[in-house]
C-alpha cells in the first residue's frame, strides 16, 4: 500500500528566504507526482506535476524536483513572500489508468513577515 | 485549466438529515472524484463518478452512505446520508484534465465545509 509523507508537518521562516518541502513516498513504482497548495478552509491548486521520467519541473520561483529509485520529492520555494503560507500538499499516482491520488499529510508553510 | 464549482461552499446539518452537494465544471470531462479531508487530515479519495455508469468506490466508504450520480459530462452530485458528526469535512470533487505540464493532471473545486451538530 502506498504511503505518502511530508516532514516537517509545519515550518516558519522570515520572508525572503528561501525554502524546500519534502515528500517521500513508500511504493517507487509511480506515474506521476503532483504538487499542490491549499489556503485555510480551501480547495486544492495545482502547482507541479512532474511524470515519472522527469527529473524536475519549474513554475516562477518553484521548482519541483522527483527523484522516483529513492522516493523522494522536494518543493524548492525561491525568495518567499507572505502570500506563499498556505499548505503544501503533495500527491502520488500509481500507474497511467488508475487516477487514484494518494495523497501526503501535508506541510504547513508561514512565511513571517 | 477547468473551472470547477460546488454548492453549497459550506453548510451547518443535525446528526441523521442528508446533505447534498452540487459540482458543477466549464467543459466536459470523462471522470470526476469525490474526495474527502477531515478535520487536521490529508484528502481520501472516496469514489470516482464517470458519466454513464454507477461510482467506484474506494474501500471503507460504500454507495448507501455516499450515494452519487452523474447525469452527463459537466455535473456530478455527492450526498452524505444519515450524517452523523463524524462526517464533518471538507468535501472536494475534482476532474483530470491537460494541464500546463502537458500531461493530465487534477483540478480541484474549492470543497464543501459540512458540519454535522
Amino acid at each position: 500500500k502506498q504511503e505518502v509523507t511530508q516532514i516537517p508537518a509545519a515550518l516558519s521562516v522570515p520572508e525572503g528566504e528561501n525554502l524546500v518541502l519534502n515528500c517521500s513516498f513508500t511504493d517507487s513504482a509511480i506515474y506521476n507526482l503532483q504538487w499542490f497548495r491549499q489556503d485555510p478552509g480551501k480547495g486544492l491548486t495545482s502547482l507541479l506535476l512532474i511524470q515519472s521520467s522527469q527529473r524536475e519541473q519549474t513554475s516562477g520561483r518553484l521548482n519541483a524536483s522527483l527523484d522516483k529509485s529513492s522516493g523522494r520529492s522536494t518543493l524548492y520555494i525561491a525568495a518567499s513572500q507572505p502570500g506563499d503560507s498556505a499548505t503544501y500538499l503533495c500527491a502520488v499516482r500509481l500507474f497511467f489508468g488508475n487516477e487514484k491520488l494518494t495523497f501526503g499529510t501535508g506541510t504547513r508553510l508561514t512565511i513571517i513577515p | 485549466s477547468a473551472v470547477i464549482s460546488q454548492k453549497p461552499s459550506r453548510d451547518i446539518c443535525q446528526r441523521g438529515t442528508s446533505l447534498t452537494i452540487q459540482c458543477q465544471v466549464d467543459s466536459q470531462v470523462t471522470m470526476m472524484f469525490w474526495y474527502r479531508q477531515q478535520p487536521g487530515q490529508s484528502l481520501t479519495l472516496i469514489a470516482t463518478a464517470n458519466q454513464g455508469s454507477e461510482a467506484t468506490y474506494e474501500s471503507g466508504f460504500v454507495i448507501d452512505k455516499f450515494p452519487i450520480s452523474r447525469p452527463n459530462l459537466t455535473f456530478s452530485t455527492l450526498t452524505v446520508s444519515n450524517m452523523s458528526p463524524e462526517d464533518s469535512s471538507i468535501y472536494l470533487c475534482s476532474v483530470e484534465e491537460m494541464g500546463r505540464s502537458s500531461y493530465n493532471e487534477q483540478f480541484f473545486g474549492p470543497g464543501t465545509r459540512l458540519t454535522v451538530l
